[in-house]
């Protein structure tokens, strides 16, 4: 069935370094790839999202870049700030209308000051 | 708006009862979905509707039923509550217009069965 598969589950970086999370997909018919970002006890909240047409968008100090070949995505976090502590959730959608999203495990970003 | 709402926001249910997890959204989507959160395993997908009386089967169905008769609500029923159930459960929708397919969460639920 259809797979996401987030590495790593967990990174602790130093502030101001940077943070890449990386994201492999099973179903070559998915064709939307959206990041969450949840802060501890809050619900999930879109941070930044990709088509399959595109290979690379960036946002301020956030950018995602998809292999559609490889079937791999990843977020590049520059510049690293405390605030920046959260779980990420990679994330593939497919199906009509690119609907029916799976989540990646997860991974728990620590940014130390 | 108040986007997406989820009632209750803590349950504590025996083994073997059932409830029924209310999920409402005010934003005229047409894609609802309910997902459970445990530790270390992400968000799963147990049921989602592209629309008013249409529903199909996420990742982990089993145990858990839906229905869609309106476009604003989604519930989420137990039909038999067991300990494997207790988790986080959070209810999404988004809209079908439109390049993006951003999903707006509700606040979840946590359910704990004894």
């Amino acid at each position: 069935g259809e797979n996401v598969e987030q590495h790593p589950s967990t990174l602790s970086v130093q502030e101001g370094d940077s943070a890449v999370i990386k994201c492999t997909y099973s179903d070559s018919a998915s064709n939307y790839f959206p990041w969450y970002k949840q802060e501890l006890g809050k619900r999930p909240q879109l941070i930044i999202d990709i088509r399959s047409n595109v290979g690379e968008k960036k946002d301020q100090r956030i950018a995602v870049t998809l292999n559609k070949t490889a079937k791999h995505f990843s977020l590049h976090i520059t510049e690293t700030q405390p605030e920046d502590s959260a779980v990420y959730f990679c994330a593939a959608s497919m199906g009509t209308g690119g609907f029916k999203t799976i989540f990646g495990a997860g991974t728990r970003l620590f940014v130390k000051a | 708006n108040a986007g997406v709402t989820q009632t209750p926001k803590f349950q504590v249910l025996k083994t073997g009862q059932s409830m029924t997890l209310q999920c409402a959204q005010d934003m005229n989507h047409e894609y609802m979905s309910w997902y459970r959160q445990d530790p270390g395993m992400g968000l799963r997908l147990i049921h989602y509707s592209v629309g008013a009386g249409i529903t199909d089967q996420g990742e982990v169905p089993n145990g858990y039923n839906v229905s869609r008769s309106t476009t604003e609500d989604f519930p989420l029923r137990l039909l038999s509550a067991a300990p494997s159930q207790t988790s986080v459960y959070f209810c999404a929708s988004s809209s079908q217009a439109g390049a993006y397919n951003e999903q707006f969460f509700g606040p979840g639920t946590r359910l704990t069965v004894l």
